[in-house]
């Protein structure tokens, strides 16, 4: 079956620029996260959704990122007046739950590039 | 949170198995211990968890310490397809997210 998709795979912006991100979860999955990995680092939470609202936004850096998932299914993360310290690789991931014992099925990622 | 420590490196011989090493000396007894791997180029893989007793599935095996303070996760025969990040990590049962450490860049030598 279909994994979780990203688009686009790569995007390259200028620094000040607004970029949105997306994200296709497995369908019937209800819990959505994001995450961000810099080069040699573990991807690093930003937020994550149970249906359509934000459960969690603890990892959100400032309030230049938004992330939302109006239906419950796909995710817009967006970032506004990007900035070169922006640049990573935004994964997205999903699973049928929140609980440990589920677990996460993650997309490719979008390798984002702010020059 | 509970933290865990992994070697930054290892190397390994196609065909062998591998032991990846995790400490957790701070574990609490809700903790659950998994394990995702993260292949080059793609976003990481679920490959085991476990509570308190060794676990097996297709992909690997999860030995755990009887005080649970280390665990090793076990490739029985290392491919090279298996080089990758392991990471390993302490989910609690109340935890809703993963917190991802730096992990375990395993080579794999042909």
């Amino acid at each position: 079956g279909a994994g979780v998709s990203q688009t686009p795979s790569n995007k390259v912006t200028e620094k000040g620029k607004y970029v949105e991100l997306r994200c296709d979860p497995i369908s019937g999955h209800t819990a959505l996260y994001w995450y961000r990995q810099s080069l040699g680092q573990g991807p690093e939470f930003l937020i994550y959704f149970q249906g359509t609202g934000a459960a969690d936004d603890s990892g959100l850096p400032n309030d230049r990122f938004f992330a939302v998932r109006p239906e419950g299914s796909v995710s817009t993360l967006k970032i506004q007046r990007t900035e070169r310290g922006d640049s990573a690789v935004y994964l997205c991931a999903s699973s049928l739950g929140t609980s440990p014992l589920v677990e996460q099925f993650f997309g490719p990622g979008t390798r984002l590039t702010v020059l | 949170d509970a933290k865990t420590t992994q070697p930054n490196s290892m190397e390994s011989n196609e065909e062998e198995p591998v032991h990846l090493p995790c400490n957790h000396s701070t574990i609490s007894g809700t903790d659950y211990i998994h394990w995702y791997r993260q292949l080059p180029s793609q976003g990481p893989e679920y490959v085991i968890h476990g509570l308190t007793s060794n676990v097996n599935n297709r992909m690997a095996s999860l030995a755990i310490a009887e005080d649970r303070k280390s665990s090793t996760l076990i490739l029985h025969r290392a491919t090279l397809r298996d080089a990758a990040v392991y990471y390993c990590i302490l989910r609690d049962v109340e935890d809703d997210k993963i917190i991802f450490g730096k992990g375990t860049r395993l080579h794999i030598l042909p």
